[in-house]
């Protein structure tokens, strides 16, 4: 069966310190991989996704994601949060045999001034 | 450019009215569109997808049902609410391949009362 886990409820990081959020997944066959990012009251955002080519995927706002086929990850990193980086951020998942996306319980960021 | 119009934003109605919530996307063609439910800020739950004109899947048997009488125009419908349904609701679009990133509504906001 098909899923993602995001294994922290919450992250908590001080502002212009690098953060990860991290995602795992489990599909039967190619997986495309997506994060998106949900303002309090507000339909979601696309972020990145990774298709196929570099394990590193740069998306927006100066997020990037690391796709790890050894360990089925995605995580989400950027180098320096920002305060307005605070939001919930979800991981999503689709076999390439599949168009439906599996989406991961969502990861709360709060970034403290 | 495409965009996604979902609405209203919010609405409050009473147990045992009817529903109907829109939603038109603009700019694309046979689109993949779905409805998702959103409980407690948290998980979304795929409640109805749609590949084409009139061809409409449901995930989760439930007091909703979806048509699709246009290209880009989903309508979420219930002819009874209940207490239950309150929530947030979003629309969401992509093109009709496995590799394509979905794009959302602004979501609303319904509280059954």
């Amino acid at each position: 069966a098909q899923s993602v886990a995001q294994p922290e409820d919450q992250v908590n990081v001080a502002e212009g310190n690098p953060l990860t959020v991290k995602c795992t997944y489990s599909v039967s066959g190619n997986p495309y991989l997506f994060w998106y990012v949900q303002y309090p009251n507000r339909g979601l955002q696309f972020l990145l996704k990774y298709i196929t080519g570099d394990n590193l995927v740069k998306g927006s706002y100066g997020f990037e994601a690391e796709f790890n086929k050894s360990q089925t990850s995605f995580h989400l990193k950027k180098p320096s949060a920002l305060v307005s980086d605070s939001a919930l951020y979800f991981c999503a998942v689709r076999a390439d045999s599949n168009y439906q996306l599996i989406w991961g319980a969502g990861t709360k960021l709060i970034i403290k001034p | 450019s495409q965009t996604i119009h979902q609405w209203p934003a919010t609405l409050v109605q009473p147990v045992g009215s009817p529903l109907s919530l829109e939603c038109t996307v603009e700019g694309t063609s046979n689109p993949n569109l779905y409805w998702y439910r959103q409980a407690a800020g948290r998980g979304l739950q795929l409640l109805f997808y749609s590949v084409g004109i009139g061809q409409i899947s449901s995930e989760v048997p439930q007091n909703l049902s979806a048509s699709r009488p246009q290209d880009r125009q989903f309508i979420l419908s219930s002819k009874k609410l209940l207490l239950s349904d309150s929530g947030f609701y979003l629309c969401a679009w992509s093109l009709p391949w496995t590799g394509a990133e979905a794009f959302f509504g602004q979501g609303t906001r319904l509280t059954v009362v």
